[in-house]
């Protein structure tokens, strides 16, 4: 069974940094191109970053490049997304996403609350 | 690409039609896709590359369109779905997702 089991959301202060962390099982990593994907509070649902199978290119969303570093340690299985410079705008629901086939997502991880407040 | 969905909301019946729009600021081919999302959790995967249904997905949904217009259908509401429904594209980067519209009870 494929699975993406997330963990490290918190609540952070402003200027504040976070690590996510997404851990797979069920299918081989090392071959899907992997994203991360966002949703703040009754809103809708927004691309944030992703990275290629093999971590050697990566692609981010304009309101978090520079501040956000998606990688990858394949033999782990894991997906990770280390969140720096945190605004309130970056309190979301994120989730790992794993693609059917280029980049349309058929699994979610369960979802990590990110509260960025003082 | 910026995907606009209409309507905002549709309120409708169970066992009435809906249709759900999808529109793309410049061509994405037929690099689209649509989710369902209920409250609580995570999205799911309905149909990809416009109009094939993702496994698991009842005949009711189908999509169309090409180009700059998509269309997802649910040819006969059933209680379950009654949610939000999302549009994404993966024609080029950065990816994107629409706003989405919620289907609610009438």
């Amino acid at each position: 069974e494929v699975q993406l089991l997330q963990s490290g959301g918190d609540l952070v202060q402003p200027g504040g940094s976070l690590r996510l962390s997404c851990a797979a099982s069920g299918f081989t990593f090392a071959t899907y191109t992997m994203s991360w994907v966002r949703q703040a509070p009754g809103k809708g649902l927004e691309w944030v970053s992703a990275i290629y199978g093999s971590g050697d290119t990566t692609f981010y969303a304009d309101s978090v490049r520079g501040r956000f570093t998606i990688s990858r340690d394949n033999s782990k299985n894991t997906l990770y997304l280390q969140l720096n410079s945190l605004t309130a705008e970056d309190t979301a629901v994120y989730y790992c996403a794993k693609p059917l086939r280029a980049n349309y997502f058929d699994c979610w991880g369960q979802g990590t609350l990110v509260t960025v407040s003082s | 690409i910026v995907l606009t969905q209409s309507p905002a909301t549709l309120s409708l019946s169970p066992g009435e039609r809906a249709t759900l729009s999808c529109r793309a600021s410049q061509s994405v081919s037929i690099h689209l896709a649509w989710y369902q999302q209920k409250p609580g959790q995570a999205p799911r995967l309905l149909m990809y590359d416009a109009s094939n249904r993702a496994t698991g997905i009842p005949a009711r949904f189908s999509g169309s369109g090409s180009g700059t217009d998509f269309t997802l259908t649910i040819s006969s509401l059933e209680p379950e779905d009654f949610a939000v429904y999302y549009c994404q594209q993966r024609f080029n980067w950065p990816l994107t997702f629409g706003g989405g519209t919620k289907v609610e009870i009438k």
